[in-house]
C-alpha cells in the first residue's frame, strides 16, 4: 500500500507552547488529508479534513484556532497545536486519500504522540 | 450515514482462520465497506474494501452478503502478528472515515 509518514513520532512540550506535526504522502499526491486524535483505550476521532489549497473543514467541537491546519502542497499537511495544555496530550494520526484511476483509499501515518507537561 | 456493529472482542488460535463479522444494516447503495486494523500504538493499516462483490488480496478476504447488510473479514491463517483492533467502516459523505470501537482480535499460540 501507499506510504504516509509523520514527523515527529513523539514530542514532549511545556504547557503554553505550540507544536507542529507534519504529515507527508510519500508516493502519491493527496488533495485531501485528514487529522485524527486518539485518547488511550479509545477509538480514533476525526478532527478535520485538510484540502490542498483551501481552508480545512473542522468537525463539530474541534477549535479551529487551536488546531491550525495547513495543506500547502499535494504531499504535505501540517497540524499545529497552539498554546498546548496537558489535556491536549494525545496520539495524533493523519491519513491521506489516494485517488488514483482505479483506487480511492485512505492510508494512515504512524502517528505522533504528544505529551504536554 | 450508515453505522457498523462489531463484536467487542474475539479470540483465534494461531494458524486458524479468523472470521470477523460486521453488521451495517443501514448501508446505502453507493457506500463502500472498508476494513482497517490498528496494532497497539501505531496508525491504522488498510486491509481491504468492497462494494458488493467479494474481494480478496494478499492480506485477507472480504465477504459481503447479497443484501449488503453485513460482511465478514477473513484472515485465512492468523498469526500472532495479526493481534490488533479491527475496524469495519462504511464510508459516508464523500471521503470521511468514521471509526467505531472495532473488534479486538487476540491470536493465541
Amino acid at each position: 500500500g501507499a506510504v504516509v509518514s509523520q514527523h515527529p513520532s513523539r514530542v514532549i512540550c511545556k504547557s503554553g507552547t505550540s507544536v507542529k506535526i507534519e504529515c507527508r504522502s510519500l508516493d502519491f499526491q493527496a488533495t485531501t488529508m485528514f487529522w485524527y486524535r486518539q485518547f488511550p483505550k479509545q477509538s480514533l476521532m476525526l478532527m478535520a479534513t485538510s484540502n490542498e489549497g483551501s481552508k480545512a473543514t473542522y468537525e463539530q467541537g474541534v477549535e479551529k484556532d487551536k488546531f491550525l491546519i495547513n495543506h500547502a502542497s499535494l504531499t504535505l499537511s501540517t497540524l499545529t497545536v497552539t498554546s498546548a495544555h496537558p489535556e491536549d496530550s494525545s496520539f495524533y494520526i493523519c491519513s491521506a486519500r489516494d485517488q488514483g484511476v482505479s483506487t480511492d483509499t485512505q492510508y494512515f501515518g504512524p502517528g505522533t504522540r504528544l505529551t504536554v507537561l | 450515514d450508515a453505522k457498523t456493529t462489531q463484536p467487542t472482542s474475539m479470540d483465534c488460535a494461531e494458524g486458524r482462520a479468523a472470521n470477523l463479522p460486521c453488521n451495517h444494516s443501514t448501508i446505502s447503495g453507493n457506500e463502500y465497506v472498508y476494513w482497517y486494523r490498528q496494532i497497539h500504538s501505531q496508525g491504522p493499516q488498510y486491509i481491504i474494501h468492497g462494494l458488493k462483490n467479494n474481494e480478496t488480496n494478499e492480506m485477507a478476504s472480504l465477504i459481503i452478503t447479497e443484501d449488503r447488510k453485513s460482511s465478514t473479514l477473513i484472515l485465512p491463517h492468523a498469526t500472532l502478528r495479526d493481534t490488533a483492533v479491527y475496524y469495519c467502516i462504511v464510508r459516508w459523505d464523500t471521503d470521511k472515515l468514521i471509526f467505531g470501537t472495532g473488534t479486538r482480535l487476540q491470536v493465541f499460540p
